[in-house]
């Protein structure tokens, strides 16, 4: 499973929308249970990651809604409705529904 | 409350062997299989190895196969990482991190602090 994000950067004004893309390789659609096993992170420099989303488009308590997710088989994206200062972070996916997960490269997004 | 702390990192040669430790508290630690993930200086995250709960399942990134063993003891709610010939490539922070159990619909976030490994001459 090889994630793949976009863009590799982005800028965004404050208040404005973010949108990042995720892709897999093969799909993490697991049809049993109709559900994606992909989970979206945010890291702040100096911390370890913080789930953000799970199952693509599940909110983790404490998250902002302003964050939220779509997307299923191969293709997600993570949307920030109203970027705030505090958002400012590196994003990545991660696909759980292999034995060996795997992370997309990364997403920075930062003000402009 | 929850706690994962790493210890072991430091500076070392390449071909030369480490050990890290990671010392849970907070759950029950053999519920649950434990991964290992690490982040090179200014690169993004790269899921590095999973053990299963009781330590009979293990599985790696392909380019660590063969050279790092992950391993546990639960009476000690301690998670390790064996690493031998290491390489200039393998410097990263290493963390620690319970991430749930996906095939059983659970997703958790608890992560360490990381420890520091660089691989140098």
């Amino acid at each position: 499973f090889v994630m793949t994000q976009s863009p590799d950067s982005l800028a965004v004004s404050l208040g404005e929308r973010a949108i990042i893309n995720c892709r897999s390789s093969q799909s993490v659609l697991y049809n049993p249970n109709n559900k994606n096993y992909l989970g979206w992170y945010q890291q702040k420099p100096g911390q370890p990651p913080r789930l953000l989303l799970s199952w693509a488009s599940t909110r983790e308590s404490g998250v902002p809604d302003r964050f939220s997710g779509s997307g299923s088989g191969t293709d997600f994206t993570l949307t920030i409705s109203s970027l705030q200062a505090e958002d400012v972070a590196v994003y990545y996916c991660l696909q759980y529904y292999d034995t060996l997960f795997s992370f997309g490269p990364g997403t920075k997004v930062h003000i402009k | 409350q929850v706690q994962l702390v790493e210890s072991g990192g430091g500076v070392v040669q390449p071909g030369r062997s480490l050990r890290l430790s990671c010392v849970v508290s907070g759950f029950t630690f053999s519920r649950y299989g434990m991964h290992w993930v690490r982040q090179a200086p200014g690169k993004g995250l790269e899921w590095v190895a999973i053990i299963s709960n009781d330590g009979s399942h293990k599985y790696y990134l392909e380019s660590v196969k063969g050279r790092f063993t992950i391993s546990r003891d639960n009476s000690r709610n301690t998670l390790y990482l064996q690493m031998y010939s290491l390489r200039p490539e393998d410097t990263a922070v290493y963390y620690c991190a319970n991430l749930g159990d996906p095939s059983a619909g659970l997703l958790l976030d608890y992560w360490g602090q990381g420890t520091l490994v660089t691989v140098s001459s």
